[in-house]
C-alpha cells in the first residue's frame, strides 16, 4: 500500500505567481478530494473528484483556484494570482466509492503553501 | 448548513485513566460522522465512523464512539489513554444525501500526562 502522495512538500512563492500542486491517490480509488488547512483549524473542503468528473466544489472556492483529474488516476490543483491570505496546508485524500458516502478516506501528508 | 462544534481545545489527561474528546453537531437530515486523528508530522488518520446501526460504534487503537441523535453528539471515549494517544482528534460530519461536502470540526489536543 504506497498510501497517498503529494507533490511538493512545501512550496514557497511570491504573491502574484501561480502555483500547481500534485496529488497521486491510492491506485484503486476513485473519489479524490482536495482540503485546505489553516493553523489551528480544521481541513476545509474546496472540491472532488469520481473519477475525472468534479462532482462538487466550495462556494468558499475562489476563482482563482481550479483543480482537474483529467485520467481519472492523480489530480492537479492550481492557484492563480496566489496572495497571502492563500498561504496553507492543502491536504488530498482519496476513497474508493463502494463505500457510498460513509467512505473511509486516505490523506496524504500534505503540501505546505506560503505566500510572501 | 451544517455545522461541527469541538468545544474543547485541548484535553488533559493522565496515562490510565479514561478520556473523551466531545463532538457536537447541527445538521439538517441524516448524519453520517467520522473521527480522524493527526498525529504531529503526519498525514490525517481514520479512526471511527457512524453510518447507520448500532449507536457505539467501535475503532482503530480501543477508541469508541457512541452517536446520540437527541443530544446530537458523537463523543470519542477510550477507557484507559496512554501517552501515544497524544495527538490532534477531528470529528467529521457528512450528510447521508444532497450536498457532498465534509465538514471538519475545529480540532481538539489531546495530552496525556505520564
Amino acid at each position: 500500500d504506497t498510501g497517498v502522495s503529494q507533490d511538493p512538500r512545501h512550496k514557497i512563492t511570491k504573491r502574484g505567481q501561480n502555483v500547481t500542486f500534485r496529488c497521486d491517490p491510492i491506485s484503486e480509488h476513485n473519489r479524490l478530494y482536495w482540503y485546505r488547512q489553516t493553523l489551528g483549524q480544521g481541513p476545509e473542503f474546496l472540491t472532488y473528484f469520481q473519477n475525472e468528473a468534479q462532482l462538487e466544489k466550495s462556494r468558499l472556492l475562489s476563482d482563482r483556484f481550479s483543480a482537474e483529474r483529467p485520467k481519472g488516476s492523480f489530480s492537479t490543483l492550481e492557484i492563480q494570482r496566489t496572495e497571502q491570505g492563500d498561504s496553507a496546508m492543502y491536504l488530498c485524500a482519496s476513497s474508493n466509492k463502494a463505500g457510498g458516502r460513509g467512505d473511509t478516506q486516505y490523506f496524504g501528508p500534505g503540501t505546505r503553501l506560503t505566500v510572501l | 448548513a451544517q455545522s461541527v462544534a469541538q468545544p474543547e481545545d485541548q484535553v488533559n489527561v493522565a496515562e490510565g485513566n479514561p478520556l473523551t474528546v466531545k463532538c457536537t453537531y447541527s445538521v439538517s437530515g441524516n448524519p453520517y460522522l467520522f473521527w480522524y486523528v493527526q498525529y504531529p508530522n503526519r498525514g490525517l488518520q481514520f479512526l471511527l465512523k457512524y453510518i447507520t446501526g448500532d449507536n457505539l460504534v467501535k475503532g482503530s487503537y480501543g477508541f469508541e464512539a457512541e452517536f446520540n441523535k437527541s443530544q446530537t453528539s458523537f463523543h470519542l471515549k477510550k477507557p484507559s489513554a496512554l501517552v501515544s494517544d497524544s495527538a490532534l482528534y477531528f470529528c467529521v460530519l457528512i450528510l447521508s444525501g444532497g450536498s457532498y461536502i465534509p465538514t471538519f470540526g475545529r480540532g481538539t489536543s489531546l495530552i496525556v500526562h505520564p
